[in-house]
């Protein structure tokens, strides 16, 4: 059975840095073709992809959040770990981890909520 | 990047009817195509992938179709516990981009 959760503070101040890790089992990421992303969701708005990374530690990043993100993994803590910099009130969202193979995203954590104020 | 546009934004119809939404990709693309359901408050869940093929488990109203750069989830017939936000996302390359959401709600 695989399960993914995710973990980190509930709120942040404006220019912080953001750490999330993603904690799973039920798959190795040392397993060819599997992944683990991340996924962000704005109350009330659309799901947004941010970062991937493979069991080859190939990476991948949105665009236009490249500079800020960095995805890492510690592969026999079964983590995953996402690192958002300069943290805005426009960042606050729910924070989902995915598990991907065969291209898909089939498995999903329950979402942690972050919030940025002052 | 391909941008993927839903519609309508927003859905009210009865139990029993047939629904359809509509994904439109701002360019062709492969049928690398999926479909979500989100309930408020939850994660979301995997209906369909390759434009047709339906995940094991949910219920067979739910089909998918299209290619190219239109893409259609149809429920056949709806269901109270269909009620829910849909979404459409291409999935084989990154970036991995949603459509905008479909709020089905029930008359």
């Amino acid at each position: 059975q695989i399960t993914l959760k995710e973990s980190g503070p509930a709120l942040v101040k404006p220019t912080q840095t953001l750490t999330l890790t993603c904690t799973f089992s039920g798959f190795s990421l040392n397993t060819n073709k599997v992944g683990v992303g991340w996924f962000r969701q704005p109350p009330g708005k659309a799901l947004e992809w941010l970062a991937l990374v493979y069991w080859d530690d190939d990476k991948r990043y949105r665009p236009s959040l490249k500079s800020r993100l960095t995805i890492t993994k510690d592969t026999s803590e079964n983590q995953v770990v996402l690192t958002v910099t300069n943290m805005d009130p426009e960042d606050t969202a729910t924070y989902y981890c995915a598990h991907r193979s065969d291209l898909l995203w089939l498995y999903w954590g329950q979402g942690t909520l972050v919030t940025v104020s002052s | 990047d391909i941008q993927m546009t839903q519609s309508p934004s927003s859905l009210s119809a009865s139990v029993g009817d047939r629904v359809t939404i509509t994904c439109r990709a701002s360019q062709g693309m492969s049928n690398y195509l999926a479909w979500y359901q989100q309930k408020p408050g939850k994660a979301p869940k995997l209906l369909i992938y390759a434009a047709s093929t339906l995940q094991s488990g949910v219920p067979s109203r739910f089909s998918g179709s299209g290619s190219g750069t239109d893409f259609t989830l149809t429920i056949s017939s709806l269901q109270s516990e269909d009620v829910a936000t849909y979404y459409c996302q291409r999935y084989n390359s990154a970036p991995y981009t949603f459509g905008q959401g479909t709020k089905l709600e029930i008359k």
